[in-house]
């Protein structure tokens, strides 16, 4: 069975700096990463999705995430934070046939200081 | 594109009373799910359908929570009787068939945040 581990449950970062947010899956082959941002009160909106090809991916709002296979790993970063971006964050994992349903982490709540 | 809908977005009841939310998935979206987060538990799946058809309902908490999908622009989570542990955000998302530039990722709803008093 897959699974998805964001180890970070709250980052707190300034208006400016970079961030990068971590998230490991455990699968038996290459899946499809997502990551999504929920702000308070709103749904998850999908921020950028790998599936192949570019391991460097870009979405959404400035952000982008690498995919490391060797790692496991699909982190989110940002080059410089601005205010709004306070939210939380989660990655998904996808199975490329069968299920079609996502398994997701548990969240990174991102805070950002003035 | 209006995206998915749900409703009502607040709903407040009493225990014992039946409860039911609606969402309409994104037009030609072959798969739609519902899922329930709190703060204790997260984001769970409850259950998920394609082309209206229950596939996983593994989720559901207990015989209390049913769902249906009547038609590809439909589906209703239903919890009867309801209890305050039912408190939570119940979000419905849908995702495109596979093989039509889609990798799986779906597409959420606002959510309607119930309250069981």
């Amino acid at each position: 069975a897959q699974s998805v581990t964001q180890p970070d449950i709250h980052i707190t970062v300034s208006e400016g700096a970079s961030l990068e947010l971590r998230c490991n899956y455990s699968y038996g082959a290459t899946p499809y990463l997502f990551w999504y941002v929920q702000s308070p009160g709103q749904g998850l909106q999908l921020l950028l999705k790998y599936f192949s090809g570019d391991t460097l991916v870009q979405g959404i709002k400035g952000f982008e995430a690498e995919f490391k296979r060797s790692q496991s790993s699909f982190n989110l970063r940002k080059p410089s934070v601005h205010w709004s971006d306070a939210a939380e964050y989660f990655c998904a994992v996808g199975q490329r046939t069968g299920r079609r349903a996502l398994t997701f982490g548990s969240g990174t709540r991102l805070q950002v200081q003035p | 594109d209006a995206g998915v809908i749900q409703s009502p977005r607040h709903e407040v009841t009493e225990m014992g009373q039946e409860v039911t939310l609606r969402c309409k998935p994104i037009s030609g979206h072959d798969y739609l799910f519902w899922y329930r987060q709190t703060m204790m538990r997260g984001l769970e799946l409850l259950i998920y359908f394609n082309n209206n058809v229950p596939i996983d309902d593994s989720g559901m908490p207990e015989d209390r929570f049913s769902a249906k999908m009547p038609n590809a622009s439909f589906s209703t989570l239903k919890i009867q009787p309801s209890e305050p542990r039912d408190s939570a955000v119940y979000f419905c998302a849908s995702s495109p068939r596979p093989g039509s530039g889609s990798y799986n990722e779906q597409f959420f709803g606002p959510g309607t945040r119930l309250t069981v008093l």
